[in-house]
């Protein structure tokens, strides 16, 4: 299995208080990427980074920030949350570009109350 | 606009029959396929991919095929168990060693084995 490490897995929290989830890797791959999975959607892309602070937008964007200081974490930040925002979170890592699957962590259950 | 699109949301076969799962896609530009399992509580797994350059790959029980001129990929589980039980993503991307390899998925199709 993938060292992917995702913290917290579960987080209840209050509209307008920021969150942070945390994506650890011990596979030293490049590429690092966070999700959102709703039903309905299947998984979709909200940010992803190809190398320390080197960072893009994904489909879903809007609302969340990233960081990468570390080749090993990758942060997602929530600045502000909403309820629309209550998802199921997750961290995907891959070697290099060239149609390396993804591999996904277990996920964090975020819920905005 | 769903650009990978799996029209049935649930499928239920018999222990030991084949089960087929399916997926359309509209983006021609897609090259590499893949399919990932995901039981509850867990993150997907990765099953298997495919390129544009090939028609068919296969792994074990696991085969995907491509017909790129339909726009449609299925993969096909031979023999059933009961373990495959589980939520079948597929994805696709384009770029064949392109920079960013971003993954579009489709909404999932829950297979059930009955033993």
């Amino acid at each position: 299995d993938a060292g992917i490490t995702q913290s917290p897995r579960h987080k209840v929290t209050e509209t307008g208080t920021p969150v942070t989830l945390r994506c650890h890797q011990t596979e030293n791959h490049r590429y690092m990427y966070w999700y959102r999975q709703d039903p309905g959607h299947g998984l979709r892309l909200i940010h992803y980074s190809y190398g320390v602070k080197d960072t893009d937008k994904g489909e879903v964007s809007d609302g969340y920030s990233v960081s990468r200081s570390k080749t090993e974490d990758f942060l997602l930040t929530l600045e502000s949350a909403t309820s629309s925002q209550t998802s199921v979170y997750f961290c995907a890592i891959s070697r290099d570009h060239s149609n390396q699957p993804q591999h996904f962590g277990d996920g964090t259950r975020l819920s905005i109350l | 606009d769903q650009q990978v699109k799996q029209n049935s949301p649930s499928l239920s076969v018999q222990e030991g029959r084949i089960s087929i799962l399916n997926c359309d896609y509209t983006n021609s530009m897609f090259d590499y396929f893949l399919w990932y399992k995901k039981y509850p509580a867990e993150g997907p797994t990765f099953l298997i991919s495919i390129s544009s350059i090939k028609d068919k790959n296969e792994d074990g029980r696991f085969t995907v095929f491509l017909n790129k001129s339909a726009k449609h990929l299925s993969l096909h589980i031979v023999p059933s168990q009961p373990g495959d039980s589980a939520v079948y993503f597929c994805a696709a991307s384009e770029g064949y060693g392109g920079a960013t390899n971003k993954l579009i998925f489709g909404t999932g199709t829950l297979l059930a084995v009955q033993p």
